[in-house]
């Protein structure tokens, strides 16, 4: 069946600008996961959606990022005024249930902040 | 919080040769994961392997979720083998979040 899948693939903007990425999880993955994967590092856990629960956003780096998810689908993250060191590529992550299973990850999108 | 180190951090092979990556952690987990990231950044799932091991054509893994330790085998590597290689653990008290190590970059050269 068809994996994660994000859009934009690439997104420059300018500083101070609003940027929405979007995910698409694996269709019947409860839990959705955004990472952020700096040049030349290891992805970093952002947030975490888990049916209808509340997402778990202790990964988020300031009140500048924030997601929302419908149902057990689409899932958006807003970044508001960004800045340079917003530039990454971010990582979505789909998984059957929260609890101890496999992530699978989309292909990722590259925001590059002028 | 938990400690996820990889080694080597850098390994350069000729192809054919055999390699073995290293995850070290530093508390217990739930979760553990190795990955390929090839060239054009897309992660691949190499194993979902949170103790014993795990065979994939020439690909091997072994966790020692006791000794808190993951290895990663490759067999008559390939260059398209090359990438970066993420181990990513779970911690236990940290749900499913994944915690990734810095990742080893492997070149297989022809």
């Amino acid at each position: 069946g068809a994996g994660v899948s994000q859009s934009p693939s690439n997104k420059v903007t300018e500083k101070g600008k609003d940027v929405e990425l979007r995910c698409d999880p694996i269709s019947g993955h409860t839990a959705l996961y955004w990472y952020r994967q700096r040049l030349g590092q290891g992805l970093e856990f952002l947030i975490y959606f888990q049916g209808n629960s509340a997402p778990d956003k202790s990964g988020l780096p300031s009140d500048r990022f924030s997601a929302e998810r419908t149902g057990e689908s689409v899932s958006t993250l807003t970044i508001q005024r960004t800045q340079q060191e917003d530039s990454a590529v971010y990582l979505c992550a789909s998984s059957p249930s929260g609890r101890y299973h496999e992530q699978f990850f989309g292909p990722g999108t590259r925001l590059t902040v002028l | 919080g938990i400690q996820v180190e990889q080694s080597p951090p850098d390994l350069i092979l000729q192809e054919g040769a055999n390699s073995t990556l290293r995850c070290n952690f530093s508390d217990s987990v739930n979760n553990l994961q190795w990955f390929h990231q090839n060239p054009w950044g897309q992660l691949i799932n190499l194993f979902y392997i949170p103790s014993g091991t795990k065979q994939n054509g020439r690909l091997s893994a072994t966790t020692v979720a006791t000794e808190r330790y993951s290895l990663l085998y490759i067999s008559s590597s390939q260059t398209t083998d090359s990438g970066v290689y993420f181990c990513a653990v779970a911690p236990m008290e940290y749900g499913n979040k994944l915690v990734f190590g810095a990742g080893t970059i492997l070149r297989v050269k022809s």
